[in-house]
């Protein structure tokens, strides 16, 4: 099974961009990478989801080189209320529907 | 708009006892998904469901029940809870995987904070 391997915590400032790197070396073929934010006493919300190269939408970017072994995260111009932990999720594509492998997650602060 | 909906935030039972944690979602989704998650360990499953009446194990189902009698409702049952599974348990749901449309995305619920004394 793919496992995925991202930063414990990250440091950032009011208006920066924030790339979070997620690796998944043994990734399969047919695996999706999937992005979710947890906020404090809620369970974690997707983000952005994507196969190859680039996915955009109004929250973040994706961005998936080709040999797709890492993924990463681009939050841009981050704010207060960022502050959250980031969860890389591999996904299997057409497999057991339980092979859902969650990172650790990357605990991001935004300071002022 | 409350999508997946975890019957009790927070609880606290004693060492022994058989809790009941419930889970139901509106979205008339096939899969259902039991997570804890504990500091420095991230997300950890413990029992899924892709259909009702079945169920397959996560990666830790020791200590743990489930059941799924009705499509929209799946509870995790711990028949003798010890103080080791004090955490914040999960509950997601997603679409059953049907082809080319992409891989599916997991709706959580709120957690169930769960203190064992």
């Amino acid at each position: 099974l793919a496992k995925t391997t991202q930063p414990i915590s990250m440091d950032s400032y009011e208006g920066q961009e924030v790339n979070i790197t997620c690796s998944h070396n043994n990734i399969a073929t047919n695996d999706y990478i999937t992005w979710y934010q947890q906020f404090p006493s809620q369970g974690p919300r997707f983000i952005i989801q994507g196969y190859k190269t680039k996915v955009t939408n109004e929250v973040a970017s994706l961005f998936i080189p080709a040999d797709r072994k890492s993924s990463t995260l681009s939050l841009p111009r981050v704010s207060l209320s960022d502050t959250a932990v980031y969860y890389c999720l591999v996904v299997i594509y057409g497999g057991s529907q339980g092979n859902l492998i969650f990172g650790k997650g990357t605990k991001l602060s935004v300071k002022p | 708009d409350v999508k997946v909906t975890q019957s009790s935030r927070y609880l606290v039972k004693r060492t022994g006892e058989k809790v009941f944690l419930e889970c139901v979602q509106d979205m008339d989704h096939e899969n259902m998904f039991w997570y804890r998650q504990d500091p420095g360990l991230g997300l950890r499953l413990i029992y899924f469901s892709y259909d009702v009446k079945m169920k397959e194990k996560g990666d830790i189902p020791e200590g743990y029940s489930v059941s799924r009698e009705k499509k929209e409702r799946f509870s995790l049952i711990l028949e003798s809870a010890s103080t080791n599974q004090t955490s914040m348990y999960l509950c997601a749901s997603s679409e059953l995987f049907r082809g080319s449309s992409g891989a599916n995305v997991l709706t959580f619920g709120a957690g169930s904070r769960l203190t064992v004394l």
